[in-house]
């Protein structure tokens, strides 16, 4: 069967550290991989996305790479600071029209 | 300001009766999507819609229905057949209806749905 998982447990780090989230995939063959963060009680956010051809995207402190060999993306956040502390989404598209989500990895940096 | 917006924010439903949850967005957005979250879940797909009058089924859609007679409405009916309604939904929209998958999808504040 087709499934996007992201680790269940929390991650807890120290502000200052690099937090790195996983997502691996199953039975796709993405050509997108998305990362979206959200707060308790809030929709999701966008943060990033890269393509298949892309090996790692930058956007300040975030960085992702997306491996399709193995079916996995790294998400990373360097230089966390307690604001960063929320739980953390990948999405990949299915076929040629659904977006689909993993089920989110909660992030928590303490000072 | 353009987004998108879900309505309302929280929502009280009796058992057996149905609800319709409001999702409207002003982004030209050709696809919109119904996502259902339970408590430290993932997000599961209910209904999507690539274009004005065709919508397809998610992964959960017994109990649900939708419509999308206006290119910016995408309105979901929770349905007394739905076993287990209670739970947080969001709507969400992206620009294109195809590689949905390259286009960023935004949405909306959730509307919280409790059986009581």
């Amino acid at each position: 069967s087709q499934k996007i998982e992201q680790n269940s447990e929390a991650l807890n780090i120290q502000e200052g550290k690099t937090a790195t989230l996983t997502c691996n995939y199953t039975n796709y063959s993405p050509a997108y991989l998305q990362w979206y963060r959200q707060d308790p009680g809030r929709g999701p956010v966008f943060l990033l996305l890269i393509r298949e051809n892309e090996k790692e995207k930058r956007k300040e402190r975030l960085k992702v790479t997306f491996d399709t060999t193995l079916k996995q993306s790294l998400f990373h956040i360097t230089a966390s600071q307690p604001a960063d502390s929320a739980t953390y989404l990948c999405a990949l598209q299915t076929g040629t029209d659904k977006l689909i989500f993993g089920t989110g990895t909660r992030l928590q940096v303490f000072p | 300001d353009g987004g998108i917006t879900q309505s309302p924010k929280y929502l009280f439903r009796k058992e057996g009766q149905n609800v319709t949850l409001s999702c409207e967005q002003n982004l030209n957005h050709d696809a919109m999507y119904w996502y259902r979250q339970d408590p430290g879940q993932g997000l599961r797909l209910i209904y999507y819609s690539q274009i004005v009058n065709d919508f397809q089924k998610g992964d959960i859609a017994e109990g649900y229905s939708v419509s999308r007679e206006k290119k910016e409405s995408f309105p979901l009916t929770v349905t007394s057949a739905q076993k287990n309604p209670t739970a947080f939904y969001l709507c969400a929209s992206s620009l294109t209806r195809d590689r949905v998958g390259d286009t960023e999808a935004f949405f909306g504040q959730g509307t919280r749905l409790t059986v009581v």
